[in-house]
């Protein structure tokens, strides 16, 4: 099936500072998407990236899928405490009939010291 | 949210004993899946539903089996329940193909059943 590698594993910032979590895969994705779990909660879908190169902004996050959609990344500017959780990729299951299955990553924990 | 409920929210059970998840929605959305997540391993899907009555494996499901009787229930069953299945459980559903502007294979979650086998 489907692999994507997400790093780092752990993120830890001071408030103000500036955060990234990245996804990769050995193979062209078709897209990808990214969700945030808050501590206790679970995911939330946040975006889809299409296209190659595609660059995506929601407020302070921004998200990239690389030229040649085998990688990803999430970078949030000035993070706060309230982007405390857990930041996962997911990937669409290749070939054939997905069933809209989705492989995730292993997922970024950020906590945010104020 | 989506209309996503899950049942229960907490058990604690003994090794051995059968548990059964329920996870129910309101969105009459055709494909549900049942995932675990765990620590360093993020989010590994147990099973997955593509319509009434029509299921099929994902990446961990020795051990578990599952029902889908109603488009709205999805039911995940520990056979008999070990230490190693201690776990958070989560239930997710999906439109796919898309009918709303979220993406063909957006997830939406439910709030999840902790499960402690001692």
């Amino acid at each position: 099936g489907q692999q994507v590698m997400q790093i780092p594993q752990y993120q830890h910032v001071q408030e103000g500072e500036d955060f990234t979590t990245y996804c990769n895969s050995s193979t062209t994705l078709s897209n990808i998407q990214w969700y945030k779990q808050r501590p206790g909660g679970h995911p939330v879908f946040l975006i889809q990236l299409v296209k190659s190169g595609e660059v995506k902004k929601q407020k302070r996050l921004t998200f990239q899928f690389g030229e040649a959609k085998k990688n990803s990344s999430l970078h949030i500017t000035a993070t706060q405490t309230t982007d405390v959780g857990t930041y996962f990729c997911a990937v669409a299951n290749a070939g054939g009939t997905s069933y809209g299955k989705l492989t995730f990553g292993q997922g970024t924990i950020l906590t945010v010291h104020p | 949210d989506a209309g996503i409920t899950q049942s229960p929210r907490h058990k604690v059970t003994e090794t051995g004993t059968p548990v059964t998840l329920r996870c129910h929605q309101t969105e009459n959305h055709r494909y549900m899946y049942w995932y675990r997540q765990d620590p360093g391993h993020g989010l590994r899907l147990i099973h997955y539903s593509y319509g009434v009555k029509d299921t099929d494996k994902g990446e961990v499901s020795d051990g578990y089996s599952v029902s889908r009787s109603k488009t709205e229930d999805f039911l995940l069953t520990l056979e008999s329940a070990t230490s190693s299945q201690t776990s958070v459980y989560f239930c997710a559903i999906s439109d796919y193909p898309a009918t709303s502007g979220g993406g063909k294979e957006t997830q939406y979650f439910g709030p999840g059943t902790r499960l402690l086998v001692l």
